[in-house]
């Protein structure tokens, strides 16, 4: 069974707009990771945020997380075509023990 | 700087066959993964070695097994392949539990036919 839910499946985007996809769990976690996948291609990660963080940043990629909801947001800002993906949320601990727990996927298209 | 690599990129069987996916990675990580991942389904845990020397069961192992050969590589091999095997496979590494991202290989197209 899957620990991330990613919301929504699929996003589509003009460039330059910003893109915001979400994620909930269901357990406790020792943190939350967000990764990209190009078509084809293996995942790439992007940003981990551990239990006792609430916001993160790295370059064009913020994340939210709030463990009282379960919940964890990715915003790309700025999008660019380059970003066309899917994006995965992975959590690592609770029930899964040390194992990271894929979700489904949201597949974001940026059009140029 | 390879990271992880797999082989073969793609490969066709036919129920009953047996096969070997390999994996290798050069970055002396501890911990080692098998996932396969189908449409809509995202990544499913098949078997996992958080080192050397042990392995465990994931979230899907039935029909799979894995070697740890040594820390470099940790190989999944399919008995008697099904129809329900055809996905894509990806190896991953982590330097050990907890510490953070996976690096995963480009991915093994299997079909089974």
């Amino acid at each position: 069974s899957q620990q991330g839910e990613e919301d929504p499946q699929a996003l589509s985007i003009q460039e330059g707009e910003n893109a915001t996809m979400n994620c909930s769990y269901k357990t406790s976690i020792n943190n939350l990771q967000w990764y990209r996948q190009n078509s084809g291609r293996g995942l790439v990660h992007l940003i981990l945020i551990r239990s006792n963080e609430r916001e993160k940043h790295s370059g064009r990629l913020r994340v939210t997380l709030d463990t009282s909801k379960k919940s964890s947001s990715l915003l790309i800002t700025a999008s660019r075509a380059a970003d066309t993906a899917s994006y995965f949320c992975a959590t690592e601990g609770g029930a899964a023990g040390n194992k990271l727990t894929f979700g489904g996927g949201t597949r974001v298209l940026v059009k140029p | 700087n390879a990271g992880v690599t797999q082989t073969p990129k793609f490969q066709v069987l036919k129920t009953g066959q047996s096969m070997t996916l390999q994996c290798a990675q050069d970055m002396n990580h501890n911990s080692m993964y098998w996932y396969r991942q189908d449409p809509g389904m995202g990544l499913r845990l098949i078997y996992y070695s958080a080192s050397e020397g042990t392995t465990d069961k994931g979230e899907v192992p039935n029909g799979y097994n894995v070697s740890r050969l040594n820390k470099r590589e940790f190989s999944l091999r399919l008995e008697s392949a099904a129809p329900s095997q055809t996905s894509v496979y990806f190896c991953a590494s982590m330097r050990r539990p907890n510490t953070g991202e996976l690096f995963f290989g480009e991915g093994s197209r299997l079909t089974v036919l």
